[in-house]
Parts: structure tokens; C-alpha cells; sequence
């Protein structure tokens, strides 16, 4: 059973340009989150999506920032016109949802450079 | 607000315990997580404890939840140089919800 995947691994960005980024749960897993890491710091959540739908959005900043989970393929981490403080590294988790105890396996994450 | 504390570093010797302790803050915690880091990869979950449980042991590791003091502590038995990393604590309120992290606790084992 893969684990969850996410590609690119490495992106590097100028200023003002857009990066996507992809995320494959684990198969028969039906949520997923997006959290970013800063450099030593913990992981914060941004966002949390089931097909089609965003359940929760709370960590998400205002502008710029977007999220999807289509009915087919990977969810999608947006994020416009990128800035050098978007520099992190972008985990997604996802978990089954007949999991009742919310445990989530994260994928290797993308380690996103703005230049 | 939610928030989880864990002190940043301990360093031990080669078959040595090591003792990470976690603080939160959230009284409806449900469930609560740890999560091995290593350099430059993603979170591997090691083990979580649900509220209403004082005590897990799964093989090296030992949970301790002290609800009251909303203290959380991860031992692990005979440490190994391969047990080095980040250890994260996280908690939940609700199912299938957001995790809040600690900051990580960077455990270096010292042959």
C-alpha cells in the first residue's frame, strides 16, 4: 500500500511566480490536510478538504493562498505570486474517514525555495 | 487558544531512556500524537493516546497522559543512535480535525 505521495519534492520559485503543489493520498483515503513547516519550527495546519469540499480552511492565509481535492486526482496546494516568505516545507496528511481516531500519515512534503 | 509546548532539546547516551514531555492547552482534547521527524523527511506517527487513557506501551515506547496537568511525556527504552530526530506531540479535539503541533524536540543519542 503506497503511502502518501507529494511532488514536486523540490521547487524553487522566483518572486511573483505561482507554485503547485501535488498531493496523492493513501489509497482509500478520502481527507486531507496541508500544513507548512517554517525552518525549525512545528508544523501549522492550513487547510482541510474532502472531495470536493473544503471542510476547513482556518490556518489558510487570505490572499493568494487556495486549496483543492478534485473528484479525480491529487489535491492541489496553490498558492499565487509567491513571496520569499513563502519559503517552507508543504506536508500534506491524509486518513481514512472510518478512522475514528483521526490518526494522519503524512507524505515526504515540498520543500518550496522562493529566490 | 489551542497550544502545545515541548522543551527543543535533550541529548542522552546510547542505552539510556529518554523522557520527551509535551504541554497543551486545550481541555477537549481527544486524542493526542507522536510524530518522529528525521533530516529532511515528512512525519512518521509513532504512537497517540486517547483521553480517557492514562498509560500506552508499544514495544521501546511509553506513553504517560496526565489529563489534570494536561502533561503528555513519550519514553523510549534503550535509546539508539538511530532513534536521533524530531519528535512532534500533537493533539486533536475532534475527529478527523486539525492537529496542533509542538514546536518539536530535537533528541540527539550520544554513543
Amino acid at each position: 500500500n503506497a503511502g502518501v505521495m507529494q511532488n514536486p519534492r523540490h521547487l524553487v520559485r522566483r518572486r511573483g511566480q505561482e507554485a503547485r503543489l501535488r498531493c496523492s493520498p493513501m489509497k482509500g483515503h478520502s481527507h486531507v490536510y496541508w500544513y507548512r513547516q517554517l525552518p525549525e519550527e512545528g508544523l501549522k495546519f492550513m487547510v482541510y478538504l474532502q472531495k470536493e469540499n473544503i471542510i476547513d480552511e482556518s490556518g489558510m492565509p487570505k490572499e493568494r493562498f487556495s486549496a483543492e481535492f478534485p473528484k479525480e486526482g491529487p489535491s492541489i496546494l496553490r498558492i499565487q505570486q509567491v513571496v520569499r516568505g513563502d519559503s517552507a516545507a508543504y506536508f500534506c496528511a491524509s486518513s481514512p474517514s472510518t478512522s475514528g481516531r483521526g490518526e494522519q500519515y503524512f507524505g515526504p512534503g515540498t520543500r518550496l525555495t522562493v529566490t | 487558544g489551542e497550544d502545545v509546548e515541548q522543551s527543543l532539546f535533550l541529548s542522552v547516551r546510547e542505552g539510556d531512556s529518554s523522557v520527551i514531555n509535551c504541554t497543551y492547552t486545550d481541555s477537549s482534547s481527544t486524542y493526542l500524537y507522536w510524530y518522529k521527524q528525521e533530516p529532511g523527511a515528512g512525519l512518521q506517527l509513532l504512537t497517540y493516546i486517547f483521553s480517557n487513557m492514562d498509560m500506552k506501551q508499544d514495544q521501546r515506547l511509553t506513553v504517560l497522559l496526565n489529563k489534570k496537568d494536561k502533561h503528555l511525556s513519550l519514553r523510549i527504552a534503550d535509546t539508539q543512535t538511530g532513534d536521533s530526530a524530531i519528535y512532534f506531540c500533537a493533539e486533536t479535539n475532534n475527529q478527523g480535525g486539525k492537529l496542533i503541533f509542538g514546536q518539536g524536540t530535537e533528541l540527539s543519542v550520544k554513543p
